[in-house]
């Protein structure tokens, strides 16, 4: 079965507001971690990434947090806009030296912004 | 810049016919490729990768095959197909080079099975 899992499968938020997204996973060895967005009919796409001697990484409008005791990841978008509604998922990679031959991914939650 | 297509966007086949998808990289050399499937409101599953020419491992048992004829190209095929093989078919490729761990992925094509 799959390692990676979402808490909530649907999240809806206010324009502006900020949006948090859960993620826990099972496999301790687990060394990467990324975050997708992928829109209805198209691709993933890249949003941010965090390895395993991370807690905290942010980028534009993102940050994602790891907590390596609980085995809990989440992705935190600031001032949450239409353009993001999305699903999003986290993926973990077991493999080793950073290759991503196993990347496992979770079922997503999709993220619904109103206006 | 790096590109990635694959094609057809959309198919619909009937059980028993035979597939081929098709997946092309442009702008690297020796990426890793790979071949995932989604299912309707479900994550992704890795079906395949590769890491260079004629080097296919296969992540799970199934009706499906894959190759890799040229460094650039995956292609994804089917002698028969069945109606469990529905669902959005992604390519993506990472730097085999690299140590980012970023996948890049197609648009996807999306294989209806009747």
């Amino acid at each position: 079965g799959e390692s990676v899992g979402l808490h909530l499968p649907t999240l809806s938020v206010q324009e502006g507001d900020n949006s948090i997204i859960n993620c826990a996973y099972s496999n301790s060895a687990s060394d990467y971690f990324i975050w997708y967005k992928q829109e209805s009919g198209k691709g993933p796409q890249f949003i941010i990434d965090i390895r395993s001697n991370m807690d905290k990484r942010q980028g534009q409008r993102v940050t994602v947090l790891l907590n390596k005791t609980v085995k809990h990841l989440s992705l935190q978008i600031a001032a949450t806009q239409p353009g993001d509604s999305a699903v999003y998922f986290c993926a973990e990679n077991r493999g080793s030296g950073g290759s991503n031959y196993k990347l496992t991914f979770g079922k997503g939650t999709l993220l619904t912004v109103n206006p | 810049s790096q590109t990635i297509h694959q094609w057809p966007a959309t198919l619909v086949q009937p059980v028993g016919s035979p597939l081929s998808l098709e997946c092309t990289v442009e702008g690297t050399s020796n990426p890793n490729l790979y071949w995932y499937r989604q299912a309707a409101g479900r994550g992704l599953q890795l079906l395949f990768y590769s890491v260079g020419i004629g080097q296919i491992s296969s992540e799970v048992p199934q009706n499906l095959s894959a190759s890799r004829p040229q460094d650039r190209q995956f292609i994804l095929s089917s002698k028969k197909l069945l109606l469990s093989d529905s669902g959005f078919y992604l390519c993506a490729w990472s730097s085999g080079a690299a140590n980012t761990g970023e996948l890049f992925f197609g648009e996807g094509s999306r294989l209806t099975v009747l």
